[in-house]
């Protein structure tokens, strides 16, 4: 069974600055299924990013996905207060424990 | 309006079942996986297994195999996930979410949260 690995599991970041989010897969995995997704407080999560690097639909282009094979990031450049929430990163069947970002 | 909408909430005692129904509409419902997702109190995100509507083909993650039955009825573009068994571990918040085969999670319900307390 994959499992999968964020880091770090809580990030206090300022307004402008850039958030770099992990997630490690304990195996190789296909990067077509890794996907991201935003989870602010009492909401369902949000996909935010699929196919490792595909945003989608309407997420502002300062959301950016990369990696392969067991490395992946999420990058969040010129981070806005309404970034403050959980991340969590996917691959099929199997979530990372999310990371959460504050912006202060 | 493309959504999944969720039955509300509901309270169970320890060896219970629950029974919680998703219904889609806007979108052909039959050609998408729909997986349901529980998130317990504080916690991340874990997946349950899926359903294939047009043909109920099911996967079922191993934790649950036993305990966890989904089902669909085509007529009303509705899936239901039946939890049995329940113990508290089971208190959590449970989203039905849909699919294509990329696994792209890009349609969430509500979420429905169940309670399990004697």
């Amino acid at each position: 069974e994959i499992m999968l690995t964020q880091a770090p599991g809580t990030l206090f970041l300022s307004p402008g600055e850039r958030a770099i989010l992990s997630c490690r897969a304990s195996e190789t995995v296909s990067s077509n299924y890794l996907a991201w997704y935003q989870q602010k407080p009492g909401q369902a999560p949000r996909l935010l990013i699929y196919a490792a690097s595909s945003r989608a639909r309407g997420v502002p282009d300062r959301f950016s996905g990369s990696g392969s094979g067991t490395d992946f990031t999420l990058t969040i450049s010129r981070l806005e207060p309404e970034d403050s929430a959980v991340y969590h990163c996917q691959q099929r069947y199997t979530f990372g424990q999310g990371t959460n970002l504050e912006i202060k | 309006q493309v959504q999944l909408v969720q039955s509300g909430a509901e309270v169970r005692k320890p060896g219970a079942s629950v029974n919680i129904s998703c219904k889609a509409s806007g979108y052909n419902f039959i050609n998408y996986y729909m997986h349901w997702v529980r998130q317990a109190p504080g916690q991340g995100l874990e997946w349950m297994g899926l359903i294939f509507p047009s043909g109920a083909n099911t996967n079922y993650a191993q934790k649950f195999l036993g305990r966890l039955t989904m089902t669909r009825d085509t007529s009303t573009s509705t899936v239901y996930m039946q939890l049995s068994g329940l113990r508290s571990e089971d208190t959590a918040l449970y989203f039905c979410v849909s699919s294509g085969i990329d696994y792209k999670l890009d349609l969430w319900g509500q979420g429905t949260p169940v309670t399990v307390s004697s």
